[in-house]
């Protein structure tokens, strides 16, 4: 089936640091990828929609600045946490979008921002 | 705007019992709803996915049914096992292109 990588698979960096999570497909070509942030104890939230070539969208609330989106390819997404402060510690999963239907996931980054 | 609801939020069952998530969803136009599994401190996979002109979809020991007029989908485990422990998440896709999740079931199988 297909494969989403996302590296690293967990980070601790120093409060007002950047972070960059990247996220491909290994064996198809994703149109539209997708970074979801979850919290411990709470669901998995979307934070932005990411369609190649152009700006990701972003979900209500989601800093635009402080989580910068790179989607270069069609199989390559990246998500830069800027300036991260201990309130960004969180598992950031992306997810890539196969023929716009079935949904295929990263293995997730855990994020500790110290 | 669409929400989705778990019941029950844990749950803990002995091994070999056959068991009953149910996830409910508020706006019954959905392209389609999945559901996956999370294990602790790794990403998603996804279990199942039923298009909104399907009833049900079938995997294994997994069965998933969907009521999209009674906004309601129940994931059937049968006969589980320890290595079914996990969160179970539901999720409701409006729009084509991304989900919107419920809270998930904390399963526990003993043995």
């Amino acid at each position: 089936g297909a494969v989403v990588s996302q590296h690293p698979s967990w980070v601790i960096c120093k409060s007002g640091t950047s972070v960059k999570i990247e996220c491909r497909s290994l064996d198809f070509q994703a149109t539209t990828m997708f970074w979801y942030r979850q919290f411990p104890k709470q669901s998995l939230m979307l934070m932005a929609t990411s369609n190649e070539g152009s700006k990701a969208t972003y979900e209500q609330g989601v800093e635009k600045d402080k989580f910068l989106i790179n989607h270069a390819s069609l199989t390559l997404s990246t998500l830069t946490v800027t300036s991260a402060h201990p309130e960004d510690s969180s598992f950031y999963i992306c997810s890539a979008s196969l023929l716009n239907e079935k949904l295929f996931f990263g293995s997730g980054t855990q994020l500790s921002v110290l | 705007k669409q929400e989705v609801t778990q019941i029950p939020a844990a749950l803990s069952v002995p091994e070999g019992e056959n068991l009953v998530l149910n996830c409910s969803f508020t706006d019954s136009a959905i392209y389609n709803l999945q559901w996956f599994r999370q294990d602790p401190g790794k990403g998603l996979t996804s279990l199942l996915l039923i298009q909104s002109s399907q009833r049900e979809q079938t995997s294994g020991r997994l069965n998933a049914s969907l009521d999209k007029s009674s906004g309601r989908s129940t994931l059937y485990i049968a006969a589980s096992q320890p290595g079914d422990s996990a969160t179970y998440l539901c999720a409701a896709d409006n729009y084509g292109q991304n989900f919107v999740f419920g809270p998930g079931t904390r399963l526990s199988v003993l043995p």
